[in-house]
């Protein structure tokens, strides 16, 4: 059974600051994905990462991939407050998608 | 632009009442989703259907059956609804080919007493 888990799971970051958010996933797949979640909102799709060392970057997000670690990575860059929200990996296991529990990210200046 | 609609997007059940809950999409996806949000636990796949005329159980299915009417449009029926089933459900829908991201709709918000 496929388990994708985040971390951490709350995160409260000062303007200015970089941090990584991390997923990790317990079996084989060459597919993940990232979307945010504002406060009661939908999902909104950020990356989709498709192959072993795949980068992707928007703005002050950047993800990448690594699946022989079964590892993807979120990096904030200088975060602002418009970054404040919940983070989402999804994985990805004969056509589902398995999520990861979120990572809330709350920035203050 | 509307994407993905559902309907209703609040509603407030009684135990052991009935209901429907409606998806559409007009981005002519094949694949299309229901999940349940749920505080701390994130997005749990409920059903899905990789293609119109065709269902499959996810990782929560107890307590749920779905109908895929046509290409656009995925229902989500309670048959007898339970306390446990308070959550948030998102519908969702996508390409057939794997590597384009899931599109959802905005939810809808249900409450059972």
């Amino acid at each position: 059974e496929l388990k994708v888990e985040q971390n951490p799971l709350f995160l409260s970051m000062q303007e200015g600051k970089n941090y990584t958010i991390y997923c990790n996933y317990s079996t084989t797949s060459d597919r993940l994905y990232w979307y945010r979640q504002d406060p009661g909102k939908s999902l909104e799709s950020l990356f989709v990462l498709l192959s072993n060392g795949a980068v992707k970057q928007e703005g002050r997000l950047m993800a990448s991939l690594d699946t022989k670690a079964r590892l993807s990575t979120l990096h904030i860059t200088a975060a602002v407050h418009d970054l404040s929200a919940t983070y989402f990996c999804a994985v990805e296991n004969t056509d589902k998608l398995i999520f990861g529990t979120g990572t809330r990210l709350q920035v203050f200046p | 632009n509307a994407g993905v609609t559902q309907t209703p997007k609040f509603q407030v059940l009684k135990t052991g009442q009935s209901m429907t809950l409606q998806c559409a999409q007009d981005m002519n996806h094949n694949s299309m989703y229901w999940y349940r949000q749920d505080p701390g636990m994130g997005l749990r796949l409920i059903y899905y259907s990789a293609s119109e005329g065709t269902t499959d159980k996810g990782e929560v299915p107890n307590g749920y059956n779905v109908s895929r009417l046509n290409k656009r449009e995925f229902s989500l029926r309670l048959e007898s609804a339970a306390p446990s089933q308070t959550s948030v459900y998102f519908c969702a829908s996508s390409e057939a080919q794997a590597n384009q991201p899931q599109h959802f709709g905005d939810g809808t918000r249900l409450s059972i007493l």
